[in-house]
């Protein structure tokens, strides 16, 4: 069995800011892991993913992720953010048969 | 390519009704997956098909239902439905079967509303 934990349900932020959203998993096999995100009314678009290598991974919108297998933690994080980036940020693992999601982590940025 | 398309996007319909709908994948993609979207629960996955054959079942009644065509595109039926089925339907699509470095792509969503 796996499960992600998103530590957080709502991040508020200054534009401009830094942010980190965290992200927990467990899992008893090997996993890849996934970062979505979703704009008001939309479905959830691919942020970035881990699947082996170098674990700090590069995404779209200038977000990373780093991935700590120690800590079984995969938290996503963006040096600046823009009122663009106000959205819901999931957080997903996939170690078997399917992918499991996080409950989701808004982030709401002002100016 | 165009991406994953889901019809109808908005919904409305009353308890003990029926409802199905509709997703096409991305092309070349044999894989699609379900999903219920709701505030309280979060993303919860509903079952999977691939190549015709239905993968993984989430858990939920058997009220809830799909199938995949031959071309891969699926669709899932809710039988008698009851209020709380209102949510948003999210379909996704992947080259092969879910899981392991599978990378999902998502469509925008049926939002169902049942009163």
């Amino acid at each position: 069995a796996q499960s992600v934990t998103q530590l957080d349900s709502q991040v508020p932020v200054f534009e401009e800011a830094p942010v980190e959203l965290r992200c927990n998993y467990s899992s008893s096999v090997s996993v890849y892991l996934f970062w979505y995100v979703q704009y008001p009314n939309q479905g959830l678009q691919l942020l970035l993913k881990y699947l082996s290598g170098s674990t700090l991974v590069k995404g779209i919108n200038g977000f990373e992720a780093e991935f700590n297998k120690s800590q079984t933690s995969f938290h996503l994080r963006k040096p600046s953010v823009h009122i663009s980036d106000t959205a819901e940020y999931f957080c997903a693992v996939s170690g078997g048969s399917t992918l499991t999601f996080g409950k989701g982590t808004m982030l709401l940025v002002s100016p | 390519k165009a991406g994953v398309t889901q019809t109808p996007r908005y919904l409305i319909k009353t308890r003990g009704q029926q409802v199905t709908l509709s997703c096409s994948p991305i092309s070349g993609h044999r894989s699609v997956s379900w999903y219920q979207q709701t505030p309280g629960q979060g993303l919860q996955f509903l079952f999977e098909y691939f190549s015709e054959t239905q993968r993984n079942k989430g858990n939920f009644p058997g009220r809830f239902s799909g199938r995949q065509f031959s071309n891969s595109r699926s669709e899932m039926n809710v039988s008698t439905l009851e209020l709380g089925d209102s949510a948003l339907y999210l379909c996704a699509s992947s080259l092969g079967p879910s899981g392991r470095a599978e990378t999902q792509y998502f469509g925008p969503g049926t939002r169902l509303l049942v009163l």
